[in-house]
């Protein structure tokens, strides 16, 4: 019921191409689902983050889709640039509190030159 | 600084041996989390603390484990009689409490463990 899937472990794009990486949860008590962004030696950090009263958010060349019947989300990097090579986790968190986040397993994309 | 501040950055020990690790949370964050993220793995949850109250450390894989928070800001997570498979980034993580929930975690850039 807690876990979130994401998929895929790796992902290798060219430099201007379309980056995507899919959640999906099974708990519907889940109302909050942020994307964070890790490159090589630092911590995650906050990318962009979803409610499920919209189906999609833009931020940038970075875009989150949510399918609430389905019970999926994903992550869009338009444009994808070599320095948008990081480790990207989603997340769900049930009203938004950051106590209750589960990660999905992570996103190892890299996006060649 | 202004973010979440750990140390050591680096830290080699030998198998047995036990290791201190600290994490300086943002200044007004009252919520404090530890995680552990292995070589290419997601990120595990280790312990939370919120407050003054009771700290949840269902996360905590074995009894070698444990963790501390003077004061409601600086923690110490200590790992006794360390073992190989204890080898992995420790990320430690601050929030804003409850009632002023933003779902976001604020992470340090960690501390790399390596038992030789």
């Amino acid at each position: 019921q807690q876990q979130v899937k994401q998929s895929p472990q790796s992902l290798i794009v060219q430099k201007g191409g379309i980056s995507i990486i899919n959640c999906a949860y099974e708990n519907t008590a889940f109302d909050y689902f942020p994307w964070y962004q890790q490159f090589p030696g630092k911590g995650p950090a906050l990318l962009i983050a979803i409610r499920p009263d919209v189906s999609e958010k833009k931020e940038g060349r970075f875009t989150i889709s949510f399918n609430k019947s389905a019970k999926q989300f994903s992550l869009h990097i338009m444009d994808s640039q070599p320095g948008d090579s990081a480790t990207y986790f989603c997340a769900a968190s049930i009203s938004g509190s950051a106590r209750q986040l589960t990660f999905g397993s992570g996103t190892q994309l890299t996006v060649l030159p | 600084g202004a973010g979440v501040s750990q140390s050591p950055s680096n830290k080699v020990t030998e198998k047995g041996k036990d290791v201190e690790l600290r994490c300086d949370p943002i200044s007004g964050h009252t919520a404090l989390y530890w995680y552990r993220q292995s070589l290419g793995q997601g990120l595990e949850f280790l312990i939370y603390f919120q407050g003054n109250s009771a700290p949840d450390k269902s996360g905590l894989p074995s009894d070698r484990f444990s963790a501390e928070r003077t004061g409601g800001s600086v923690s110490t997570l200590t790992i006794q009689r360390t073992q190989q498979e204890d080898s992995a980034v420790y990320l430690c993580a601050s929030s804003w409490g409850a009632g002023q929930n933003t779902g976001e975690l604020f992470f340090g850039e960690g501390s790399r463990l390596t038992v030789l």
